[in-house]
């Protein structure tokens, strides 16, 4: 597609829900990142995939976090048994480089909205 | 480490004026720096970029981004200033031999006053 497309735009869950977020990024991109924004902070890494290969997860915050992309193309971020500190804009992004560094520009979905009530 | 400062939450300049949003980054090799601009509930969209070569870099809308690498710099700067031009800015950083993914500043509100 023209951008990166992330879906729902909006999701209010209960606590203890689980939710999963996705991510459409753009075609042929190899490089894929999910990303949390707290109300009034900076974007914060959550993780890093290579086509399908997750290579970085260091920012997930707790075993509740858990994304894929089994096909190294759409990815979901799923979030487990939701808390309030759970909400969050969650970002993604994606970006053409074909190696593991790159440092071409990374192109951002609008975000999910996640709401944990 | 890698880290970004935007030591400004506020920035308000009137309408026709220069404008400067402040960014120092800290990274452990040599940085590549990024600007994005966020409107409201709307994702990032990138300003521009500085990898390597010309200090002053020249982006989108008429922004442009001096990397001053003694002072650690990478201020954000138009010569004029529009209305439409307020929104939130962030400035990030990646290291070179470091990790893939970009950090951010907390972000700089731009308020462009008519």
């Amino acid at each position: 597609g023209a951008g990166v497309s992330q879906s729902p735009r909006y999701k209010v869950a209960k606590r203890g829900q689980d939710v999963a977020l996705r991510c459409d990024p753009i075609s042929g991109h190899v490089s894929l990142f999910w990303y949390q924004q707290a109300l009034g902070q900076g974007p914060e890494f959550l993780t890093y995939f290579q086509n399908e290969a997750q290579l970085d997860k260091s920012g997930l915050p707790s075993d509740r976090f858990f994304a894929e992309r089994p096909e190294g193309s759409v990815s979901t971020l799923k979030i487990q048994r939701t808390q309030q500190e759970d909400s969050a804009v969650y970002l993604c992004a994606s970006s053409s480089s074909n190696r593991g560094r790159t440092a071409y520009g990374y192109t951002f979905g609008s975000g999910t909205r996640l709401t944990v009530v | 480490a890698q880290s970004v400062a935007q030591p400004e939450d506020q920035v308000n300049v009137a309408e026709g004026n220069p404008l400067t949003v402040k960014c120092t980054y800290s990274v452990s090799g040599n940085p590549y720096l990024f600007w994005y601009v966020q409107y409201p509930n709307r994702g990032l969209q990138f300003l521009l970029k500085y990898i390597t070569g010309d200090n002053l870099v020249k982006g989108s809308y008429g922004f442009e981004a001096e990397f001053n690498k003694s002072q650690t710099s990478f201020h954000l700067k138009k010569p004029s200033a529009l209305v439409s031009d307020s929104a939130l800015y962030f400035c990030a950083v990646r290291d070179r031999a470091g990790a893939n993914n970009l950090f951010f500043g907390t972000g700089t509100r731009l308020t462009v006053i008519p």
